[in-house]
């Protein structure tokens, strides 16, 4: 069975400073990953996925994340962090050959912008 | 390309009652999911069809919850006999296959306060 651990259930940050929302994932076979972001009363929206290839990750809005198979981490970047960033994140998993390939989610970390 | 729109938005009722969740997925995609979430929680799996089968249900998903997907377009979630701890979020998803989990397209969800 996989599951994921997100760290931090809430994190702070002030405007322009950088950012770090950490992930972890067990599973005893090869995974991809996915990082979505939900914002109040909307659905979820795809930030970034690593399916396989380079380990560091581009996504949306200028967010970015490394996947450390070492550390069965795929912890969340950005360099500089905005007011609208302020939203609730999650880390996700899925097998690839998995029957439905379902997603497996974290319990999601709150990101507040202050300004 | 509308997204995936999910009927009602907010839905309240009184424990007991019976209710029923509407989701329309992106046109053309073939593959359906449905997700609940709770307070403070991430996303949880409870079923998925490909075009009008059901072809796999989560041990979340107890005897009161049927879902269906009559002719492969739209679904409906029905919980019958509903009880305070069905109180969440419903999700719903969809994609096209191959690309399964890699491009999923979630809706608003569908907010259930059982009273």
């Amino acid at each position: 069975a996989q599951s994921v651990t997100q760290l931090d259930s809430q994190v702070p940050v002030f405007e322009e400073a950088p950012v770090e929302l950490r992930c972890n994932y067990s599973s005893s076979v090869s995974v991809y990953l996915f990082w979505y972001v939900q914002y109040p009363n909307q659905g979820l929206q795809l930030l970034l996925k690593y399916l396989s290839g380079s380990t560091l990750v581009k996504g949306i809005n200028g967010f970015e994340a490394e996947f450390n198979k070492s550390q069965t981490s795929f912890h969340l970047r950005k360099p500089s962090v905005h007011i609208s960033d302020t939203a609730e994140y999650f880390c996700a998993v899925s097998h690839p050959s998995g029957s439905a390939r379902q997603l497996t989610f974290g319990s999601g970390t709150q990101l507040t912008v202050l300004p | 390309d509308t997204g995936v729109s999910q009927n009602p938005r907010h839905k309240i009722t009184k424990r007991g009652q019976n209710v029923t969740f509407r989701c329309d997925p992106i046109s053309e995609h073939n593959r359906l999911y449905w997700y609940r979430q709770t307070l403070g929680q991430g996303p949880e799996f409870l079923t998925y069809f490909q075009n009008e089968a059901q072809l796999e249900k989560s041990r979340l998903l107890s005897d009161r919850f049927s879902a269906e997907r009559p002719k492969g377009s739209f679904s409906t979630l029905e919980i019958q006999r509903t009880e305070q701890g069905d109180s969440a979020m419903y999700l719903c998803a969809s994609s096209l296959v191959p690309e399964t989990v890699e491009k999923l397209f979630f809706g608003s969800g569908t907010q259930l306060s059982v009273l």
